[in-house]
């Protein structure tokens, strides 16, 4: 089944304690992101990622970095979460960067609370 | 700077009755467009799109207007369902940026 994966999916902390979340696709996909949403936000982009080793910060980079080691896997990482984090994430994948002809899998979602 | 905008931020209609989604966008370089359903506890799945080329795209109950002069297009469900009842995005992407820009979504609550 094709699908995209996060973990956890759930994760309370404290500020600063460094956490990453893990994101990972069996499509063979190519493109990558993180986008996060917030209530009257809706969905910002974070990070994506072209390819293995190529990535772009989206609409709202600061406090996270991302690695793209190998093709099926894309973490986020928070190296000192802060209270303005707590989100809820979603990790996507597509064959295609944006909506042509391809569209974005979406992961399940991490809701991510920071105390 | 929002790029795509959704207005009306909820939306309530009577089982069968038609349901219509509004989004504008202020990047006149968008050429693919996009609506997303959200579930409650899951992420975003693709519902249907358009191209910039098209005025119109239509996949069962579900159709897509797109008005380029004005910067607007629409998503019409008929009839609605209450498993219709979700938040919907509208997105929009330019080609060659390897960018996807949402609205805020619009949440749609269908009477029984």
């Amino acid at each position: 089944e094709a699908q995209v994966t996060q973990n956890p999916r759930y994760l309370i902390t404290v500020t600063g304690k460094k956490l990453t979340v893990t994101c990972s696709q069996n499509m063979n996909h190519e493109y990558m992101s993180w986008y996060r949403q917030d209530p009257g936000l809706g969905l910002r982009q974070i990070y994506y990622s072209m390819n293995v080793e190529v990535t772009d910060k989206g609409d709202v980079p600061e406090g996270y970095k991302v690695s793209r080691k190998e093709k099926r896997n894309f973490p986020l990482i928070l190296e000192s979460p802060s209270p303005n984090q707590t989100s809820l994430y979603f990790c996507a994948s597509s064959l295609t960067p944006g909506g042509a002809p391809d569209t974005q899998y979406f992961g399940p979602g991490t809701r991510l609370t920071v105390l | 700077d929002q790029q795509v905008k959704q207005n009306s931020p909820s939306l309530s209609v009577q089982e069968g009755r038609i349901s219509i989604l509004n989004c504008d966008y202020t990047n006149s370089m968008f050429d693919y467009f996009l609506w997303y359903k959200k579930y409650p506890a899951e992420g975003p799945t693709f519902l249907i799109s358009i191209s910039s080329i098209k005025d119109k795209n239509e996949d069962g109950r579900f159709t897509v207007f797109l008005n380029k002069s004005a910067k607007h297009l629409s998503l019409h469900i008929v009839p609605s369902q209450p498993g219709d009842s979700a938040v919907y995005f509208c997105a929009a992407s330019e080609s060659g940026n390897n960018r996807l820009a949402f609205g805020k979504g619009n949440q749609v609550v269908v009477i029984p």
